[in-house]
């Protein structure tokens, strides 16, 4: 059974603080999305990366792929409460098989 | 607005009912998906169409079908109702197999009683 792991699996911190949460597998994905998904709402795609290497950069949020496209990563600088929320992976193998990260949720205390 | 509509977006309905959500892809979309998730847990795959035809098949119970239509909407039917099925059911929707990532719509939060 291919997995995501997430991690971690909570995470509470304050205001203007750095985070960084890890999505690992032993699959090799052709591209993983990062996704954010608030309370009674459905997930909303942030990222989608391709390239073994490859980083993005969207505002105060990076996303890297690892070297081997088993792994990836989201780093946030100085977060805000409105960054509160559960994030998700989601890696895509050759198949078209997409699978879903076990998640990570995000409080930001003002 | 993500442009994938789901409705109702609420539903309260009694053990051994049955049901159907109802699910409109982004225009132009020809994927559609359907997730289940309960509670503190993540979001379980349950069955995709493409263009009217299934194409995949997950964690989908005998009493649970769905459906695509010539006009690309989605029913996910929902039958013998259980306490068990109380959960957020999402709908997404995506333009190929989703190696972009999906639209998902807001969901239906079913309440089985």
């Amino acid at each position: 059974t291919q997995l995501l792991e997430q991690s971690p699996q909570f995470l509470s911190i304050q205001e203007g603080e750095n985070l960084t949460v890890y999505c690992n597998s032993s699959s090799v994905f052709s591209s993983l999305q990062w996704y954010r998904q608030e309370p009674g709402e459905g997930p909303v795609l942030l990222v989608t990366v391709v390239t073994g290497g490859e980083v993005k950069k969207l505002k105060r949020l990076t996303f890297q792929f690892g070297d081997a496209r088993k792994d990836s990563s989201l780093h946030i600088t100085a977060a805000q409460p409105g960054d509160t929320g559960l994030y998700l992976c989601a890696g895509v193998t050759g198949t078209y098989k997409y699978i879903f990260g076990t998640g990570t949720r995000l409080k930001v205390l003002a | 607005d993500s442009g994938v509509t789901q409705t109702p977006k609420h539903l309260i309905t009694a053990t051994g009912q049955r049901v159907t959500l109802r699910c409109s892809p982004r225009s132009g979309d020809l994927s559609v998906y359907w997730y289940q998730q309960s509670l503190d847990q993540g979001l379980q795959f349950l069955i995709q169409y493409y263009n009217g035809e299934e194409r995949a098949k997950g964690n989908i119970l005998e009493r649970f079908s769905a459906q695509q239509f010539p006009d690309l909407h989605s029913e996910l039917n929902l039958s013998s109702l259980e306490l068990g099925d109380s959960a957020l059911y999402f709908c997404a929707s995506s333009v190929d197999g989703g190696a972009y990532g999906y639209t998902f719509g807001s969901g239906t939060r079913l309440t089985v009683v």
